[in-house]
């Protein structure tokens, strides 16, 4: 069975860039979460999704941060204009639960390394 | 607010000793617990999870836990090590959100 996958593995853009980052969840899986992993803060959570609807967007950093979740199948984490500070690991994870993994499991991807100079 | 510390950021072990990972939470409710694990350059994947049934939960490649509500712990042990469990181990909470603590590297010395 096909995981979470996420594409670029990697990216290196450019101060200023526009950076877009893209998740495919486990098929059946109704909820679907953006992590983000740093050495300085560990992982945080971003935002997340429940039958495409967003239902908590309280740890996207800025209003540079924005996430579409247009079908079942696909999310897309945009930041534009991309900084510095914002290079990290960015995880999408999905669940066949509605919550955000109180009794299951989430289902990571291998994450996108994203550096910006 | 619902939190969890996990005691040292990097544990090494020689090969065969006993793993030890200490997670220690904090919440106003029954939580349920979770810890997963990292291994370089990939995401994260459940070890095991506590949810209010059998205090001590036993997961994948022979790793346990046992959840201690009157220390507030959930400590992940394996009676023997072995190199492949060398990655990085997260404990986390959810009390209706799913929160990580901050890791520990397990690395395992031949």
């Amino acid at each position: 069975d096909a995981g979470v996958i996420q594409s670029p593995r990697h990216e290196v853009t450019e101060m200023g860039q526009e950076v877009t980052l893209r998740c495919k969840p486990i098929s059946g899986h109704n909820s679907l979460f953006w992590y983000r992993q740093t050495m300085m803060r560990g992982l945080e959570l971003l935002i997340y999704f429940n039958n495409n609807v967003p239902i908590d967007d309280s740890g996207m950093p800025e209003d540079r941060f924005s996430a579409k979740m247009p079908n079942a199948s696909f999310s897309t984490l945009k930041i534009q204009p991309s900084e510095p500070r914002d290079s990290a690991v960015y995880f999408c994870a999905s669940s066949s639960e509605s919550g955000l993994g109180s009794t299951g499991e989430l289902f990571f991807g291998e994450g996108s390394r994203l550096t910006v100079l | 607010a619902q939190s969890v510390t996990q005691l040292g950021s990097h544990v090494s072990v020689s090969e065969g000793a006993l793993v030890l990972l200490r997670c220690n939470y904090s919440s106003s409710v029954p939580p349920y617990l979770f810890w997963y694990v990292q291994y370089p350059n990939q995401g994260l994947q459940l070890l095991l999870k506590y949810t209010s049934a059998a205090t001590l939960v036993k997961g994948i490649n022979g790793f346990e836990a046992e959840f201690k509500k009157s220390e507030t712990s959930f400590h992940l042990t394996k009676p023997s090590a072995h190199m492949s469990d060398a990655a990085e181990y997260f404990c986390a909470v959810s009390v209706g959100k799913l929160i990580f603590g901050q890791g520990t590297e397990l690395s395992v010395k031949p």
